[in-house]
């Protein structure tokens, strides 16, 4: 158990339709980063954010976008999905905006069909 | 720029040790190790910094050799509870503070 929970666990959406996931960090914690996980691939990282502020992004573009709570929880939004976005989404908090131990949840599994 | 990890995967007996590699074509600031269980979140297992340093965290450590620009990670005497996929997470200097993972190396251990 890290304390980070993320919801929801499954989805399934067309191509096309926009997708919101949420993660809860854990307790004091105001650091959170955002990774896809492809099947059987390691994690890339989507962006990360550091008391409200986008603070670093990956190769990704536009259509994902996302927001970090006064309370640090945060939300991971997807555009115009596409079946490449078919992906395990994962969330991770930390303490400090430097890379430390990184929290994670267990994810989010998104099918773009 | 994503880190190249070896090997791709390992089966070993309970007791046995593994070496697993991750090394970057790309100067380091810091590797990160982490262990991913089936259907599971990634859980932390060590960090190491540039200066060569050398980790240990029960019977799994770690070293970083910073001019080489590579990573090892040791596990000796291997446990059933030690099956999982290990990622190494590279942070370059001035990026932002970003993790380039590597593809993973997935570690079978059998009885």
């Amino acid at each position: 158990e890290t304390g980070v929970t993320q919801s929801p666990t499954h989805l399934i959406k067309t191509r096309g339709q926009q997708v919101t996931l949420r993660c809860s960090s854990q307790s004091g914690h105001n650091t959170v980063s955002w990774y896809q996980q492809a099947l059987g691939q390691g994690p890339q990282f989507i962006f990360q954010y550091y008391r409200e502020e986008e603070n670093g992004r990956g190769n990704f573009p536009p259509r994902f976008s996302g927001l970090q709570f006064p309370n640090y929880s945060s939300e991971l939004n997807v555009n115009a999905l596409e079946l490449d976005d078919s992906a395990l989404y994962l969330c991770a908090s930390s303490l400090a905006q430097n890379t430390g131990e990184l929290f994670f949840g267990e994810g989010s599994r998104l099918t773009v069909l | 720029q994503q880190p190249v990890q070896s090997p791709q995967a390992v089966i070993l007996r309970e007791g046995e040790d593994a070496v697993i590699n991750c090394s970057s074509s790309k100067a380091l600031y810091s590797v990160h190790w982490y262990r991913q269980k089936h259907g599971e979140a990634p859980v932390f297992l060590m960090i190491l910094l540039k200066g060569g340093e050398q980790k240990g965290h029960e019977k799994i450590s770690a070293s970083f050799n910073e001019k080489k620009q590579q990573s090892s990670l040791y596990l000796t005497a291997s446990q059933l509870s030690y099956s999982g996929t290990y990622f190494c997470g590279t942070e370059m200097p001035n990026s932002n503070y970003q993790l380039i993972w590597g593809a993973g190396t997935k570690l079978i251990i059998k009885p």
